[in-house]
């Protein structure tokens, strides 16, 4: 299957600091990029569409400035977190869909914030 | 929008056993339901999927199932084995969109 790379794969920053987060498809182009946030033994929360060449799409309550999202080629798109606060702590994962509308997903990021 | 309710949270059962996993979706626009493993800490990773013109697919010790009228689907794994302990999301997209819509998931514990 399709390969999306993910880094970093685990980051502890202070409070108050932005976290930049990297996804890239490997040996695919990818248009449209997902990011998801998962709390512990929950589901997959999608916070936001990115879209190459515009602006990201947000899920309803997650906010645009708060969770800056760049989509910049048709292989990269960046999440970050401004501003991080212990409450963002959490597992970020990315994932792009094949054209065959097969989704595959980074390894994700483990975000601590002290 | 697409709602996927999924059942049970958690699934216990003895190495050899066999696992079902149901999931119901509510968007009949609805037409690839693929299902995913988990880890713990790892990515979730495509394990079986079903198109909307399929009524059932199989590999191996895994297969679904997906009944249209009713608008539910459902995993099987056969002989379980203790590396099938995970965590198992379904997911229901509408063709075109790409933007799946995940179940809750379900703990799956195969004790040996």
């Amino acid at each position: 299957g399709a390969v999306v790379s993910q880094h970093p794969s685990w980051v502890i920053c202070k409070s108050g600091t932005s976290v930049k987060i990297e996804c890239r498809s490997l040996d695919f182009q990818a248009t449209t990029m997902f990011w998801y946030r998962q709390f512990p033994k929950q589901s997959l929360m999608l916070m936001a569409t990115s879209n190459e060449g515009s602006k990201a799409t947000y899920e309803q309550g997650v906010e645009k400035d708060k969770f800056l999202i760049n989509h910049a080629s048709l292989t990269l798109s960046t999440l970050t977190v401004t501003s991080a606060h212990p409450e963002d702590s959490s597992f970020y994962i990315c994932s792009a869909p094949e054209i065959n509308e097969k989704l595959f997903f980074g390894s994700g990021t483990q975000l601590s914030v002290l | 929008g697409e709602n996927v309710e999924q059942h049970p949270s958690t699934l216990s059962v003895q190495e050899g056993d066999s696992a079902v996993i149901k999931c119901t979706y509510s968007d009949s626009a609805s037409n690839y339901f693929p299902w995913y493993k988990q880890e713990l800490g790892k990515r979730p990773q495509l394990i079986i999927d079903i198109r909307s013109n399929v009524g059932e697919k199989k590999d191996q010790r895994i297969a679904v199932t997906l009944n249209k009228t009713a608008k539910h689907f459902s995993l099987h794994i056969t002989e379980t084995q203790p590396e099938d302990s995970a965590v198992y999301f379904c997911a229901g997209i509408k063709g075109g969109s790409y933007i799946p819509t995940f179940g809750r998931g379900t703990s799956l514990i195969v004790h040996p």
